[in-house]
């Protein structure tokens, strides 16, 4: 099956710079990837998602980019504040209604 | 989006008793799944509720442990038997929509003593 890895488990960045978080699939066949908020004691809240027939998708300041090549994607959080620290997971799916496959998580602090 | 409730919000139950888990949708969907989160780990899927037809369980997950129903298209309950201090968990079912988009419930916080 899928295996999705998600790297670094923890990042600390000063408010307003950039953070970057990466991820990695094995199963080429996967062609939708959503990334996930997780803020203390709450459900995973989806903030952006990236299909395989796209290469970068952007939403304000947050960015998702893929590559189908090297079967890893990215999430870019650009101008971070205090309120974008929280956990983030990445996953991948293959069709729509299949079986989702989680990262392991990224825990986010923005320093103020 | 959807619109997903689940109850009880969380519980503190004692070993070798049994808790029900309910789902509720704002709308009809085809996928429904349940999920346990294990304090600062990932999400972990235990099983997919299939409407009309027994779920289908991950590896590491059985019938009789966690029972699942799905009498329609928006509704489905998990049922965690005879529990244990290690299924202190949060557990979270999810909705995928057509679009492929997956939306989570708010979780069950679970406590077995």
């Amino acid at each position: 099956g899928e295996n999705v890895e998600q790297h670094p488990s923890t990042l600390s960045v000063q408010e307003g710079d950039s953070a970057v978080i990466k991820c990695t699939y094995s199963d080429s066949a996967s062609n939708y990837f959503p990334w996930y908020k997780q803020e203390l004691g709450k459900r995973p809240q989806l903030i952006i998602d990236i299909r395989s027939n796209v290469g970068e998708k952007k939403d304000q300041r947050i960015a998702v980019t893929l590559n189908k090549t090297a079967k890893h994607f990215s999430l870019h959080i650009t101008e971070t504040q205090p309120e974008d620290s929280a956990v983030y997971f990445c996953a991948a799916s293959i069709g729509t209604g299949n079986q989702f496959y989680f990262g392991t998580g990224t825990s986010l602090t923005v320093i103020p | 989006s959807a619109v997903i409730s689940q109850k009880p919000s969380r519980d503190i139950c004692q070993r070798g008793t049994s808790l029900t888990i309910q789902c509720q949708v704002d709308s009809q969907v085809t996928m429904m799944f349940w999920y346990r989160q294990q304090p600062g780990q990932s999400l972990t899927l235990i099983a997919t509720a299939n409407q009309g037809s027994e779920a289908t369980y991950e590896s590491g997950f059985v019938i009789d442990k966690f029972p699942i129903s799905r009498p329609n298209l928006t509704f489905s309950t998990l049922t965690v038997s005879n529990m244990s201090p290690e299924d202190s968990s949060i557990y979270l079912c999810s909705v995928v929509r057509p679009s492929g988009t997956q939306y989570f419930g708010p979780g069950t916080r679970l406590t077995v003593l």
